[in-house]
Order: C-alpha cells, then sequence, then structure tokens
C-alpha cells in the first residue's frame, strides 16, 4: 500500500516568507507526528496529533510554527517569517494507533531552505 | 524521563566485518525499543523492535539486537556489513505511559571497501 507522502520534497524561500508543509499519512493511521531534523543532528519532535483530540504542541520551537490536521488525515505544517535557523529537513510520520509500542512509519521529508 | 544514548556519532568499518552499534537508555518502567535506519536523502525505515518476549530481535537486512535490562542496553549488530549498508541509524525508546518516541542523536554508519 501507499507509504506516508509530503509536500513538497524541497522548498527554497526567502527569510521572512510563509511557508506549508503537507503530509499525507498512511489510509487509516489515527497518529500523526511532525519532526524536524537539522544537518547532522537527530529527530526533534514538533507536534503529535491523535484523531479527534486536542494535538499535543509541546514541541513546536516558537509561534512561528502551526499546524493542522484535516478531517484526521491530511495534515499541514506552517512556518510564519521563516528564519534562516528554520532550514532543516521536516518529516512526517504517522503510525496505526497512540501507544508507545506502535511503530512510526516515515514519508521521505521536505528540505527547507532559508536564503 | 527517559533517554538514550548512541555512542559514537560515526562508526566506520571494512565490508565484510562486524557491525556493532551501540545504544543505552534509561527508563524506570519496561521499555520499548526501536532501530531505525535513514538512507541518504529519504525518511526513515524501522529495521527492529522490542516490545516483549523473546530478548534477541531480529530484523531486515541481517540486523539484529539484543535487549539487555541489565546493561539497559539495546546494541545493533549485523555479522557481515555490505556497502549498502553506509547509513545513519537511530535508536528510540517508549513505554506504555509515553506515544511519543525519544531518539537518540544517530550513528552514521561508514562502510570501508
Amino acid at each position: 500500500g501507499a507509504g506516508v507522502s509530503q509536500s513538497p520534497s524541497n522548498k527554497v524561500t526567502e527569510k521572512g516568507k510563509d511557508v506549508e508543509l503537507r503530509c499525507d499519512p498512511i489510509s487509516g493511521h489515527t497518529a500523526l507526528y511532525w519532526y524536524r531534523q537539522s544537518l547532522g543532528q537527530g529527530l526533534e519532535f514538533l507536534i503529535y496529533f491523535q484523531g479527534n483530540s486536542a494535538p499535543d504542541k509541546s514541541g513546536l520551537p516558537s509561534d512561528r510554527f502551526s499546524a493542522e490536521r484535516t478531517g484526521g488525515s491530511v495534515s499541514t505544517l506552517t512556518i510564519q517569517r521563516t528564519q534562516q535557523e528554520d532550514s532543516a529537513v521536516y518529516l512526517c510520520a504517522s503510525s496505526l494507533f497512540q501507544g508507545g509500542a506502535y511503530e512510526q512509519y516515515f514519508g521521505p521529508g521536505t528540505r527547507l531552505t532559508v536564503t | 524521563a527517559q533517554s538514550v544514548t548512541q555512542l559514537g556519532s560515526h562508526v566506520s568499518v571494512s565490508e565484510g566485518a562486524l557491525v556493532l552499534l551501540r545504544c543505552n537508555y534509561s527508563s524506570s518502567v519496561p521499555p520499548y525499543l526501536f532501530w531505525y535506519v535513514q538512507y541518504p536523502n529519504q525518511g526513515l525505515q524501522l529495521l527492529l523492535k522490542y516490545t516483549t518476549g523473546a530478548t534477541l530481535v531480529k530484523g531486515i537486512n541481517g540486523f539484529e539486537a539484543e535487549f539487555k535490562k541489565s546493561e539497559t542496553s539495546f546494541h545493533l549488530t549485523k555479522p557481515s556489513a555490505h556497502m549498502s549498508d553506509a547509513a545513519e541509524y537511530f535508536c528510540a525508546v517508549s513505554d506504555d505511559s509515553n506515544y511519543q518516541l525519544i531518539w537518540g542523536a544517530g550513528t552514521k554508519l561508514i562502510i570501508k571497501p
């Protein structure tokens, strides 16, 4: 079946512009995660959605970052007034259920470059 | 709080040699442990996971890992390295109280011909 897809695969934007990153999770997966991976770094948790529950936004680095998930499926991560330090690969993952034992399936990521 | 330590940001082995990537974790409750692999310019892919039962877990591409509770370790091994194993490897931990995965910093595996 289809895996997690993300678009665009690459995005170059000027400092100060807004960007939207899209994630299509695996059909039927109720949990969705966004991570950020900076060059040579591990994964930084950003936000988590589970079904219709309020999202866990505890990882968002500033109020310039927001995300939504429509209809329990597609998610959009928005970064307003981008800064150079926002340059990174943004990874989306989905999981069949909430719970620590369930593996996360990752998309290929969106590489964001802020010039 | 849980944490994961991966010893060595880079590990270099010769083709055909043993691969050993180290992962130590801290957790106050029984953990779930994962190894993921990330090939260049790709997302992460699950290699193997431990939840319960047998402590020696076999994964894809000939990798395996052993959960050692007394050592709080979950090291990843492969008897004979192949050039295609060159990638970055991430260890992660979670438990029943935590839907998040806590990630190690990653180890880049370099295979020398």
